[in-house]
């Protein structure tokens, strides 16, 4: 596997089931992001790992619970969400910024995800 | 607050033409990185560039090149004889620079590019 990995590539689920997302980067990167996609918005920053600790929240909604058990692997647990959370959730990963050099964010393939 | 505008919502071409996405951005800081980055129908965002707030000479890179201007804050992309390949939805981001933290991406709100043939 190369790159930036996200299991399932499709999901649907009803608004009292619980699942997870998967991501999983294989480019050595120390920061790890989830990005929401819906229709009609651009793409939202939802969370952000530095060295598996979260540094950012975009205020979103507890329903929506992320877990970093290392650089490399990121999940988003998924319970009780409502049907406008349907949207594609992307992941991505890059080197932290060193001395104000950002550093280029490398996406995976998303996951569709469809709350009926 | 930063803010990316992609103004062109949808664009559509005949193969062959070149055609050139805008891409106008707000920042307040004097160093920002600007990225491009292209998401075909199967839906992974593919990064094409970054470029850094002092680096202001264009990019070219085969077919794409690209236009950065500080004075109208603007990063635009050019495809030259375009393929139907290249049709994708096209997001301009930008970052401020970041030394602590993890960096944030501002993006704009896409401009689907159908190339026809």
């Amino acid at each position: 596997e190369t790159g930036v990995t996200q299991t399932p590539r499709h999901l649907v689920m009803g608004m009292t089931n619980k699942k997870s997302l998967k991501c999983e980067q294989h480019l050595g990167h120390n920061a790890m992001y989830w990005y929401k996609q819906s229709a009609k918005k651009p793409l939202e920053l939802m969370f952000v790992y530095n060295f598996k600790e979260q540094t950012e929240n975009n205020s979103v909604p507890s329903r929506f619970s992320p877990e970093c058990p290392n650089s490399s692997h990121l999940f988003l647990h998924l319970h009780t969400l409502q049907p406008e959370d349907s949207a594609l959730y992307l992941c991505a990963s890059s080197q932290l910024p060193l001395s104000g050099v950002t550093d280029t964010q490398y996406f995976g393939p998303g996951t569709r995800l469809t709350v009926l | 607050a930063q803010k990316v505008t992609q103004a062109q919502t949808e664009i559509s071409v005949v193969e062959k033409e070149d055609v050139t996405l805008d891409c106008v951005y707000e920042t307040r800081d004097t160093t920002y990185y600007l990225f491009w980055y292209k998401q075909p129908p199967s839906g992974e965002l593919v990064f094409l560039i970054r470029r850094n707030s002092f680096d202001e000479q264009n990019e070219i890179s085969g077919r794409y090149s690209w236009n950065f201007q500080k004075s109208t804050s603007s990063f635009n992309f050019t495809i030259t004889a375009s393929q139907v390949v290249d049709s994708a939805v096209y997001f301009c981001a930008l970052s401020e620079g970041q030394i602590q933290g993890a960096q944030k991406l501002v993006f704009g709100q896409g401009t689907r590019l159908t190339i026809n043939p």
